[in-house]
Formats: C-alpha cells, sequence, structure tokens
C-alpha cells in the first residue's frame, strides 16, 4: 500500500513544552498538504493545511513548515497541553480527485 | 452544522458476506472519500465521488465499490468479506480540491 503503518514512531513531552513532529512526502507535485490529528475511537481532525506556493503558515499554537526542496512538512505546536496526545498525521494531495496519501503517523504523548 | 455522519459506528459480519457503509457528507459538500485504516497498512485511500461520479480509485479489489447519491450522501460496498477487510472504514467530505476535508468517526468492521 501507499501509507505503512506497522511501526508509528513516537515523541514525549512535557506538558508546556514545544512539539515539533516531521513528515517527508513522497510526489513532487503534490500541491496541497494538511495535518490531521486523531485521537483513539475518532477520526482524523483536521488542524491546519498549506498549499506548495507558501513555506509556512500559522494557526492557533500550530506552525506548518513546508519544504519543496527535501519534500519535508513539519508540524510545531507550541505549549503543549495534555489534550494534544494523539496520533498526528501529514498528507498530500495528489491527483485531482481529492486523493490524499497519508503519512504513517507519529504518536505525541504529553507527560504532565 | 452537522459534521459527517457515518453509520453504523460498528459492524460484525462473517467472512463470505457482504456490507454496505453510509456516509452522510457535510451539506453543501459534493465530495465524498473513503479511506481504509488498519494498524499494518495505515490510512489508505479508497476512492472519490464528485456530483455521482467516481473521479478517483485506490488499489483495491474489485469487492469494494461505492456509489454517490442526487443529496451527495454516499455508500460503499463490500462483498465476499475476507478476514483481511477488518478495519475503519472513513469517509471524508469537501467542498472541493484544496478544501479541508472533514472526516466522520468511521464504521469499524470486524470480520470473522
Amino acid at each position: 500500500g501507499e501509507s505503512v503503518g506497522l511501526h508509528l514512531p513516537t515523541l514525549s513531552v512535557q506538558e508546556g513544552d514545544n512539539s515539533i513532529i516531521n513528515c517527508a512526502y513522497s510526489n513532487s507535485a503534490s500541491d496541497y498538504f494538511i495535518w490531521y490529528k486523531q485521537e483513539s475511537g475518532k477520526g482524523p481532525q483536521f488542524i491546519i493545511d498549506i498549499r506548495s506556493n507558501m513555506d509556512k503558515r500559522q494557526g492557533q499554537r500550530v506552525t506548518v513548515l513546508l519544504n519543496k526542496t527535501v519534500k519535508h512538512l513539519s508540524l510545531q505546536i507550541a505549549a503543549t497541553q495534555p489534550g494534544d496526545s494523539a496520533v498526528y498525521f501529514c498528507a498530500e494531495n495528489v491527483e485531482y480527485g481529492n486523493k490524499l496519501v497519508f503519512g504513517a503517523g507519529t504518536i505525541l504523548r504529553v507527560k504532565s | 452544522k452537522a459534521g459527517v455522519t457515518q453509520t453504523p459506528r460498528y459492524l460484525i459480519k462473517t467472512r463470505g458476506q457482504q456490507v454496505t457503509l453510509s456516509c452522510s457528507p457535510i451539506s453543501g459538500h459534493r465530495s465524498v472519500s473513503w479511506y481504509q485504516q488498519t494498524p499494518g497498512q495505515g490510512l489508505q485511500f479508497l476512492f472519490e465521488y464528485f456530483s455521482e461520479t467516481q473521479r478517483n480509485k485506490g488499489n483495491f479489489p474489485g469487492r469494494f465499490s461505492g456509489r454517490q447519491f442526487s443529496n451527495s450522501r454516499s455508500e460503499m460496498n463490500v462483498s465476499t468479506l475476507e478476514l483481511g477487510d477488518s478495519a475503519l472504514y472513513l469517509c471524508a467530505s469537501s467542498q472541493g480540491e484544496d478544501y479541508g476535508y472533514t472526516f466522520g468517526s468511521g464504521t469499524r468492521l470486524t470480520v470473522v
């Protein structure tokens, strides 16, 4: 398949610290990228998106950085809170017709 | 406004049976996509519908099919179920390309 999720990397951070989650995407022609958060028993929840004509976009406590040269995305979460604990996925829109290809995901654990 | 609604939430089927899952998109969203999520393969694209037409299809066997109705509601069907079809099936709706995709909570299918 296009997305492998057998062993998810885990990021453990202390409450109040900043978190950085990284993602490498596969298709240099992708022009739209999204970060999702998924909590246990729920569907993915939209966090922030970015188009390929930008290299940075900020939301509330979150920032997404896009480096097209090395096909890399990152999600920065400021002042991480226990409620941020979840699995985080990056996704790229690769083709006409709303086809998202997801990364494997990263588990974020916030320690109080 | 109401989010993406998927029914049923949980389903247990026997090998060889068929199943139909339903998705009601956010009002005004004409694009509906389906994804399969498993621990081993992560999130994988099944297909996408826009205005009752399938625009894109992932790498799944022909046992997986779908359709979209004139009110944008969508169904997906899996025939001749196999144990490996056990997964969380997620539906996402969107206003169109390059807009955010909103996911439902999914249907947890268990094949025994």
